[in-house]
């Protein structure tokens, strides 16, 4: 069946810039989380929605940083005004309930120059 | 201060020997544990877990052992062929109620399996 997907898989934009990365969970999955990957780091938990609802936003680095989900389904990733500390592998992934295992996109590349 | 530690960057196995990959944990309250895979450019790859209530599991030529009262996980592949050569992360999930369930994850080890 499907896996999670992401969009775009690279983005290189202007440091100052807004902008949206794309996650579709696998279908029926509740729970969503977004992590980044920056260069030699490991992956770090930005926020977690289960359903609609973000019950964990803990580890968004700073307000620039938003995210939504509608339908339980899609999520956005919104990043304003761009940083070059942002350039990082950002993940999505999914599991069926939110207690289990977390299955992972490819990644979006965003490049801040 | 990093919860979950891969003190190995790097490891070089020679193909159909045994591959050891060691995790270290530090929050007494993690309760699942997973390993994932990785190749570039692409996401990480669900291996195997292990909940705190077992201390062995395993899944064809990968299993994982837990050992509780020293906080450490280690992953076994056996035989190790060369397409296992990539990134292996450890994650670790648990702890207080307000965190749900997002993964911890180590550094990562890369492996590389000798033809």
């Amino acid at each position: 069946g499907a896996g999670v997907s992401q969009s775009p898989s690279n983005k290189v934009t202007e440091k100052g810039k807004d902008v949206e990365l794309r996650c579709d969970p696998i279908s029926g999955h509740t729970a969503l989380y977004w992590y980044r990957q920056s260069l030699g780091q490991g992956l770090e938990f930005l926020i977690y929605f289960q359903g609609n609802s973000a019950p964990d936003k803990s580890g968004l680095p700073s307000d620039r940083f938003s995210a939504e989900r509608t339908g339980g389904s899609v999520s956005t990733l919104t990043i304003q005004r761009t940083q070059q500390e942002d350039s990082a592998v950002y993940l999505c992934a999914s599991s069926p309930t939110g207690i289990d295992t977390q299955y992972f996109g490819p990644g979006t590349r965003l490049t801040v120059l | 201060d990093q919860q979950v530690k891969q003190n190995s960057p790097s490891l070089s196995v020679q193909e159909g020997r045994i591959s050891i990959l060691n995790c270290d944990y530090t929050n007494s309250m993690f309760d699942y544990f997973l390993w994932y895979k990785k190749y570039p450019a692409e996401g990480p790859t669900f291996l195997i877990s292990i909940s705190s209530i077992k201390d062995k599991n395993e899944d064809g030529r990968f299993t994982v052992f837990l050992n509780k009262s020293a906080k450490h996980l280690s992953l076994h592949i056996v035989p190790s062929q060369p397409g296992d050569s990539a990134v292996y992360f450890c994650a670790a999930s648990g702890g207080s109620s307000g965190s749900a369930r997002q993964l911890t994850f180590g550094s990562g080890t890369q492996l590389t399996v000798l033809p």
